[in-house]
């Protein structure tokens, strides 16, 4: 039984650029969240994807945007990329919409932004 | 907005000795969860509390739920070097994290 998968590990990309994000949910899940972690921080919620829509959103512009697709899996685009932007980025999958349900993270993605 | 605090940020401790990290809320939550954040890894669900003064056990880690919704803590007795890592608390329909608590053990 697959958990949480995600790709690229790791992405090194110029300011102003624009990258896209893949994440696998556990299989049997249905829910993904995005998370953004600055190193030394905790994870800062972005959005969840559920039935194919965004469901939920935290406190990030509109660079932030994602995506899910039938099968459940999840993308997340970030467009004109500021140094700022240079964190771990964690999909996590639950099970339903109801934020009671314990999330499962994959091993994230590092981006840098130089 | 909804905003969740630990204290304290690092506690060193010696191998054998307890360690508590304690959760707040800027409002009630209708659960909390916790996780563990290896170096280098990624967090990984511990337990979740529901219900006003929980309290539950994992073998050496007690978890509570303050009977106001509000507050947190997490206790580990007689602390071991597997017990190495950051525990972060996270609350509330988004699952809004704390900055977390960085345990290191000496051993």
């Amino acid at each position: 039984d697959a958990g949480v998968t995600q790709s690229p590990t790791h992405l090194i990309k110029t300011r102003g650029q624009q990258v896209t994000l893949r994440c696998s949910p556990k299989s049997g899940h249905d829910t993904v969240s995005w998370y953004q972690q600055a190193l030394g921080q905790g994870p800062q919620f972005i959005f969840q994807y559920y039935e194919e829509e965004e469901r939920q959103r935290g406190n990030f512009p509109d660079r932030f945007s994602g995506h899910q697709f039938p099968n459940y899996s999840s993308e997340l685009n970030v467009n004109a990329l500021l140094l700022g932007d240079s964190a771990l980025y964690l999909c996590a999958s639950s099970f339903g919409l109801e934020g009671s349900y314990e999330q499962y993270f994959g091993p994230g993605t590092r981006l840098t932004v130089t | 907005g909804q905003q969740v605090m630990q204290i304290p940020q690092y506690q060193h401790v010696q191998e054998g000795e307890d360690f508590t990290t304690y959760c707040n809320s800027s409002t009630t939550l209708s659960n909390i969860q916790w996780y563990k954040q290896r170096p280098g890894g990624h967090p990984v669900f511990l337990i979740q509390l529901v219900k006003s003064g929980e309290v539950k056990k994992q073998k050496r880690l007690t978890f509570q739920f303050g009977e106001a919704k509000k507050n947190s803590s997490l206790h580990i007795t007689a602390t071991q070097t597997t017990d190495v890592g950051t525990y972060f608390c996270a609350g509330g329909g988004k699952l809004i994290f704390g900055q977390g608590t960085e345990l290191s053990v000496k051993p």
